[in-house]
């Protein structure tokens, strides 16, 4: 099956603790995005990375960071949540940046 | 401040209505629009891009572009209840070296049987 891959599907932490989400696509495609989901449901991108390159990087808190082994992974590490940081977390992945971008399921964070 | 606005915020359609959803962007270099259509628990998928004035069709779906008015704009002929999701608009500069699609405030859309 291709699609892009998720997990965990939910993980709930308590503040100043360090989380990680893993993110796959078996799409064969070039670049890979990070976005944040609030609960408002606005989309705002974190992250996207090309060929292992940086491209976007939104201003984001310095305690995000992507982390990626090859174009089909691109993980999200958080050093010390906080409140704030409870949302959807939504990776998707394009054949090149202006392409239909296709997303994963999402991982719900819940910070307490 | 969005750079992609839409409207309504949420809109109710009988099954079998019209749903018209609109979407305006203010930045003059992102004017090369998508629509995406999220269900609950999901994420987004890309329903269709348009990048030239005028219309352009998809089965039930049809986008309006006018690039003067940097406005778009998405109708549904005969809704159906698995319409029912949130609908964001993304806009992009789709120039060689720029930034990757912009999402809109989105729009939430109920069919009712």
């Amino acid at each position: 099956e291709t699609a892009v891959f998720q997990t965990p599907n939910y993980h709930v932490t308590q503040v100043g603790n360090e989380v990680s989400f893993n993110c796959k696509q078996t799409l064969g495609h070039d670049t890979m995005y990070w976005y944040k989901q609030d609960s408002k449901k606005l989309l705002k991108i974190m992250f996207s990375y090309n060929n292992k390159q940086l491209i976007v990087n939104e201003t984001v808190p310095r305690r995000f960071s992507p982390q990626s082994s090859d174009k089909a992974h691109l993980n999200l590490r958080i050093k010390s949540v906080e409140p704030e940081d409870s949302a959807v977390y939504l990776c998707a992945s394009s054949q090149t940046v202006y392409a239909e971008q296709f997303f994963g399921p999402g991982t719900r964070l819940t910070v307490l | 401040q969005q750079k992609v606005q839409q409207s309504p915020e949420s809109l109710s359609v009988p099954e079998g209505g019209m749903a018209s959803l609109n979407c305006t962007s203010s930045d003059r270099n992102f004017q090369y629009f998508w629509w995406y259509r999220q269900h609950s628990g999901e994420g987004p998928k890309a329903l269709m891009s348009i990048f030239s004035d005028g219309d352009k069709k998809e089965g039930r779906f049809t986008a309006h572009l006018n690039k003067a008015s940097l406005h778009v704009s998405l109708h549904i002929r005969d809704s159906q209840p698995s319409d029912s999701a949130l609908y964001f608009c993304a806009a992009s500069e789709n120039y060689q070296g720029g930034r990757a699609l912009i999402f809109g405030t989105g729009t939430t859309v109920s069919v009712s049987p």
